[in-house]
């Protein structure tokens, strides 16, 4: 069974902060896919990035940057000098390989940002 | 890229009415669709899964007869929701799985129920 934790409910930091989001995963697959998605208050899941499970490099996208570490089966995310509009929900979510179809995408509980002036 | 249609946006409808809320992949075919659902401040709950031209399954809970789900091609899939009830309002997303995109989600349908 997969399973996706993210332990903070909520995260409220000032304007130029950094703020880090965690995520831990359980999974039996060797072969799997990690994502993270924003949800601003109008809904919608916007895609951030997705991770295979055979691809440990960082990543960085402007002020985002994630660190996927195997040996503690986590998939964090740092937004750096953090502004307004990243207010949001994020969710972490797990997948098995689903490159051959069918394969659910499993979600955390989410963690609900405040960015504040 | 991948992108999903999901319509309507937002419905109210009175309590006993039956909805229906469509899922269009517009530029690729999805080999399976999802139907998720989402209280407010909570996370999204995969209701049931669905491949074209064959019977949705559905996650444990979901009432079947409720939420009936029809995928009769590689593009479409139609979500009704039967004699609905207050308690069914929330906020029900769909998502379409491709081998390369992999998971596109639609932008939502809020259900109010009156």
């Amino acid at each position: 069974a997969q399973k996706v934790t993210q332990a903070q409910t909520e995260i409220s930091v000032v304007e130029k902060e950094d703020v880090t989001l965690d995520c831990v995963y359980e999974t039996r697959d060797t072969t799997y896919y990690l994502f993270w998605y924003k949800q601003p208050p109008s809904g919608e899941l916007v895609f951030l990035i997705r991770r295979n499970s055979f691809d440990e490099q960082n990543e960085i996208s402007g002020r985002y940057s994630w660190n996927f570490q195997k040996s503690t089966s986590s998939f964090n995310f740092t937004i750096t000098a953090s502004q307004v509009v990243d207010s949001a929900v994020y969710f972490c979510a797990l997948s098995e390989d689903f490159t051959g179809g069918g394969n659910k995408l499993t979600f955390g509980t989410g963690t609900q940002l405040k960015v504040e002036l | 890229g991948a992108v999903v249609s999901q319509h309507p946006s937002w419905v109210i409808c009175k309590s006993g009415t039956s909805v229906k809320i469509e899922c269009r992949s517009l530029d690729f075919q999805a080999t399976t669709m999802f139907w998720y659902r989402q209280f407010p401040k909570q996370s999204l709950m995969l209701m049931a899964t669905s491949n074209e031209g064959s019977k949705a399954t559905y996650e444990q809970g979901v009432e079947k007869d409720k939420f009936l789900i029809n995928h009769a091609s590689l593009t479409l899939s139609t979500l009704t929701v039967t004699s609905a009830h207050p308690e069914d309002s929330s906020f029900y997303i769909c998502s379409a799985l491709e081998a390369v995109y992999g998971y596109t989600f639609g932008s939502g349908t809020r259900l109010t129920v009156v």
